[in-house]
């Protein structure tokens, strides 16, 4: 089944912080992140596994309640560069995922 | 993490002709897995390919329409068959494991 993420977009000033969620009806194995820019393929951002801690990339992090199947990712002092759509990708077990829906950050000057 | 060179990276098809779509993975990986996307939407699963055995596919993407190819852990193609308009999407191709996924940069396909 696949995973809800909210928002569905979001519009930032530069420097301001974002939180996408991303919750799922099934007990999940991992969550990951990615990032979509407009006519590009989705690019990787991170991964987190059941019973690993919460990530960090830059000023991008993501954390995962296992009991309550969610995720968060944290955008902080956003720039530019991070608009674009962010998809939560979930798996059951190690093997295919299954993705939300997406969430479009738009980042203003 | 793992990178993937897929081509073509877009192409324009008559219907009822064929495509196949390339992926090659710049290391060795047990799971490859084909997506299809359309503009604006989530990405939707097709199959999981694993080198060795048939794919697994999704419901309502059955063998006839897209078959796969898995002849090794760095390679694998997806066909298109029998096109119709409403086959005109992005497809894409991913790799990964715990460490994380890598998408190929998308097959953007048309139908006429």
């Amino acid at each position: 089944q696949q995973p809800v993420q909210s928002p569905q977009a979001v519009i930032l000033r530069e420097g301001e912080d974002a939180v996408i969620n991303c919750s799922s009806s099934k007990a999940l194995y991992s969550v990951h992140w990615y990032r979509q820019k407009h006519g590009e393929a989705p690019v990787f951002l991170m991964i987190l596994l059941k019973g690993g801690e919460q990530k960090g990339h830059e000023k991008i992090s993501a954390s995962f309640n296992e009991k309550k199947q969610q995720s968060s990712l944290y955008l902080t002092a956003s720039q530019l560069s991070y608009s674009g759509t962010y998809f939560c990708g979930t798996n059951t077990n190690a093997g295919k995922s299954t993705f939300g829906d997406g969430t479009t950050l738009t980042v203003k000057p | 993490s793992a990178v993937i060179s897929q081509k073509p990276s877009r192409d324009i098809c008559q219907r009822g002709t064929s495509l196949t779509i390339q992926c090659q993975v710049d290391s060795q990986v047990t799971m490859m897995f084909w997506y299809r996307q359309q503009p604006g939407q989530s990405l939707t699963l097709i199959a999981t390919a694993n080198q060795g055995s048939e794919a697994t596919y999704e419901s309502g993407f059955v063998i006839d329409k897209f078959p796969i190819s898995r002849p090794n852990l760095t390679f694998s193609t997806l066909t298109v068959s029998n096109m119709s308009p409403e086959d005109s999407s992005i497809y894409l191709c991913s790799a990964g494991a715990d460490y994380g996924y890598t998408f190929g940069s998308g097959t953007r396909l048309t139908v006429v």
